[in-house]
This record gives C-alpha cells, structure tokens and sequence, in this order.
C-alpha cells in the first residue's frame, strides 16, 4: 500500500522567505512522486514530479524537489517565496503499473505574510 | 493546450436525486480517473477506468456510484440517489499512462440541500 504524509497543514512565511513543504511516502514498491497546487476555488495542477532519474526536480514558478530514498521524503522547496505563491499544495504518490490511482496527502496551505 | 473540460461547474441538486457529472478527458490519453474533495479534506480517489472497464474503486465508491464512456470522448460520473454527504468537489483526471501525470479538470462542485 501506498500513503503520504504532508507535515503541517499550515506553513507561513514571510515574501522573499524561503519555502519548505515537508512530505514523507511510504510504498512497498518504487514511487512516482508529484506535488500539485490548488489556487482557490480552482482545479489541481501539477508542480513537478519525480518518476526515474535524477533526483533533484524543477517544476514551475521556481518550485523544485528533492527525492531521497533513504529518508522517504519528498519536500518541496521555494529560495524565495511570492505572494502569488499562496495556495494548497498537495504531495502525491503512485507506482508505475495500469491506471495506478495517485494517493494524495492531506495538503498544506501556504501563506506569505507581506 | 491540451486540457481535461468538466461540466457543470456547479451542480446544486436535492437528496435523493440521481446527477451525472461529465468530463471530457484529453484526447490520446487512455486512462480516466475520478476524484473528490470534501470541503476542507484532502483529494480522495474513487475510481480509475481503463479499456472501458473500472481498473479500480476505492471503498467510497460504493453501489449508489458508477462510471460510463459513452463516446469516444465523454468520461461521466453517475451518483444515484444523492446524500448530502455527496456535497464535495468532483475531479476528473486523465492520464496517457498508468501511473504518469495526470491532468485534472477544474472541477465540479456539487451541493447536496
């Protein structure tokens, strides 16, 4: 089985203040790992993900991620955060096989104090 | 851009009446997906579809659900006998491949009163 925990369901920072989202997986089998952000009242869109390969990964609006298997995290990082980046973020998780459903966490919402 | 379309974007109906929720997924992907957010809740997934059959259903996707493809294009969420606790947004998702990114809609919120 498949599951994620996101670590705070509320993160504030100030603008131009790092951004840290911390996630941890558990999957008895290699992951597929994404983070998705929810603007409100709006739909789901995909940051970046991590499927094979390099372990650092970029996604957009300057967000990126790091996948390290021996501490089942994948945190989401942000050098310097904007006031357009306040939303819900999602860390989800999946395994490569047919029509494999994605296990979202419990999401954490980010605030930037001006 | 290729995008996955939901409508309505807002369906209010009474309890005990039957809704049908529709999608259209993108183009060449073959996997359909449908997921639901209570209000305030995380995403929970109800069920993946693929060759015309349901892949998988999670455990809230009980008798009173079912999925359909009718066309070519369509991908709809049936909800028999509405309960308010069916009040939630409806998420539809699309993927070319099991277990790659998906593409989720906008979203229908549904209202059960």
């Amino acid at each position: 089985a498949q599951s994620v925990t996101q670590l705070g369901s509320h993160v504030s920072v100030s603008e131009g203040a790092l951004v840290l989202l911390r996630c941890n997986y558990s999957s008895s089998v290699p992951p597929y790992l994404f983070w998705y952000v929810q603007y409100p009242n709006q739909g789901l869109q995909l940051l970046l993900k991590y499927t094979t390969g390099a372990t650092l990964v970029k996604g957009i609006n300057g967000f990126e991620a790091e996948f390290k298997k021996s501490e089942t995290s994948f945190h989401l990082t942000k050098p310097s955060a904007h006031m357009s980046d306040a939303a819900e973020y999602f860390c989800a998780v999946s395994r490569y096989s047919s029509a494999s459903k994605i296990i979202f966490g419990s999401g954490t919402r980010l605030s930037i104090r001006p | 851009e290729p995008e996955v379309t939901q409508t309505p974007s807002h369906q209010v109906t009474q309890m005990g009446q039957e809704v049908i929720l529709r999608c259209v997924p993108i183009s060449n992907h073959l996997y359909f997906y449908w997921y639901r957010q209570i209000l305030g809740q995380k995403v929970e997934f109800l069920v993946s579809f693929y060759n015309n059959e349901i892949s998988e259903k999670s455990e809230i996707f009980d008798d009173q659900f079912s999925v359909e493809r009718p066309d070519g294009s369509n991908f709809t969420l049936k909800i028999r006998s509405t309960k308010l606790e069916d009040s939630a947004m409806y998420f539809c998702a699309s993927s070319e491949k099991g277990g790659s990114e998906a593409f989720f809609g906008q979203g229908t919120r549904l209202t059960v009163v």
